[in-house]
């Protein structure tokens, strides 16, 4: 079973703040995912990495931007938060290739005020 | 490209019925990867299955099924005698050789099991 682990879960906060979602995993994953889901609705990618120092953005453009310089640790910042982005952020990881699953952490549910 | 389709948006069944959620699939890739997650109220996301496209047996767990048809492009899933604790959004995912590991996941199917 995978260990992935997302801070803070609930989150409410004004308009204009800046936020960083964390994300962490113990299993030495080289690839690390976010994804943005309404509730009970389709999730989007909307970033991803394949390892350190990598990062690129996914099929859904977000204001959003993350940072992969450690192998376990892979944060989401907001440098301003508006209404639009309240949703659910859902962090995965996955060993390697396209054969893998992802394994996904509790996520952070996102509300802007 | 790829796509998943899971046409069903919510089924609704009495505790014991049976549900069969359809997942359709296109891709190029000759080599590809289908997976199912649940996602319960709580939200998060709990890989349940995943099949490569050269296996196409059918696989049962407990109560789960997952019937794998390359032929119509289909991957379903079946809970046999459904239980409360199966109310949860069920999604099909995909991957292929091009997508370097990204899954490309269908709409999400929700199931409500009542007493």
């Amino acid at each position: 079973e995978a260990d992935i682990y997302q801070t803070p879960r609930y989150l409410v906060i004004g308009t204009g703040k800046k936020i960083t979602l964390e994300c962490s995993q113990t299993m030495g994953h080289d690839k690390m995912y976010w994804y943005q889901q309404d509730p009970g609705m389709e999730l989007h990618l909307i970033h991803y990495s394949y390892g350190v120092n990598s990062t690129e953005k996914g099929d859904l453009s977000s204001e959003s931007t993350v940072s992969r310089i450690r192998t376990e640790h892979f944060p989401l910042t907001l440098e301003s938060a508006r209404p639009s982005h309240t949703s659910q952020y859902l962090c995965a990881s996955s060993p390697g290739g396209f054969s893998y699953e992802q394994y996904f952490g509790p996520g952070t549910r996102l509300t802007v005020t | 490209a790829q796509k998943v389709t899971q046409a069903q948006t919510e089924i609704s069944v009495v505790e014991k019925e049976d549900v069969t959620l359809d997942c359709v699939y296109e891709t190029r890739d000759t080599t590809y990867y289908l997976f199912w997650y649940k996602q319960p109220p709580s939200g998060e996301l709990v890989f349940l299955i995943r099949r490569n496209s050269f296996d196409e047996q059918n696989e049962i767990s407990g109560r789960y099924s997952w019937n794998f048809q390359k032929s119509t492009s289909s991957f379903n899933f079946t809970i046999t005698a459904s239980q409360v604790v199966d109310s949860a959004v069920y999604f099909c995912a995909l991957s292929g050789t091009d997508s370097w590991g990204k899954l490309q996941f269908g709409a999400g199917t929700q199931v409500v099991v009542t007493p």
